[in-house]
């Protein structure tokens, strides 16, 4: 069974680096692409970005380019989200997906992992 | 892209029809995705391909469309079935979702 793994909730300070981790089992890690979705409470989904754990190329969107660094270790099956400075309005669910392709060669978010909560606060 | 959901509501009685749609601001043809989310638990994947279903996935539900009309109809709603519904398209970089669609006892 397909399952992925995310660390546990965090409370951070504004100013403070995090990086929370996603260990996928069940599967040959490097077979799916590794993506990272953000909730809001309360709020819709948005689509951070990706990492190809073969080659650790990534891919992400401009609304959090230079804002995250998202990395991937196939050794251990993880991959990782990154802060090097987290701010208030970080503070959010955070979802570590597989992005599987389609027969055309697009790619959709398949699997889900149950979530980071990211608290940001003073 | 955009994707706009509609209703941002539906009160349905259990056993009843919903009919949730997704409108894409530009073609997608086909690659839409559907997810499901009840209170504090992860999205889960219902459709792909606009009309590819899941695997386990219950035959009352039905995805449809291409290009920019999208369509979600559950028949006969059950229980497990309320809660948040999204769509996502994949055809352009970034991924979008659209704002979901509530689905609430009546």
């Amino acid at each position: 069974e397909v399952q992925l793994v995310q660390s546990g909730a965090e409370v951070k300070k504004p100013g403070e680096s995090l990086t929370i981790s996603c260990q996928g089992s069940g599967y040959s890690f490097g077979t799916y692409l590794i993506g990272w979705v953000r909730q809001v409470p309360g709020k819709g989904l948005e689509w951070m970005g990706l990492v190809n754990p073969v080659d650790s190329s990534t891919k992400y969107s401009p609304s959090f380019t230079g804002q995250v660094t998202i990395s991937a270790d196939r050794s251990i099956n993880t991959a990782y989200l990154q802060w090097r400075s987290l701010k208030a309005s970080d503070t959010a669910m955070y979802y570590c997906t597989i992005q599987k392709a389609s027969p055309t060669g697009y790619y959709y978010v398949a699997y889900w992992g149950l979530g980071t909560l990211v608290n940001v606060s003073s | 892209i955009v994707l706009t959901q509609s209703p941002a509501t539906l009160s349905v009685s259990p056993g009843e029809r919903a009919t949730l749609s997704c409108r894409a601001s530009h073609t997608i043809t086909n690659n839409l995705a559907w997810y499901h989310q009840r209170p504090g638990e992860a999205p889960r994947l219902l459709f792909y391909g606009a009309s590819t279903s899941a695997t386990g996935l219950p035959a009352r539900f039905n995805g449809g469309g291409s290009g920019t009309e999208f369509t979600l109809t559950i028949t006969g709603l059950q229980p497990e079935d309320f809660g948040l519904y999204f769509c996502q398209q994949y055809d352009n970089w970034p991924l979008t979702f659209g704002q979901g669609t509530k689905v609430e006892v009546k």
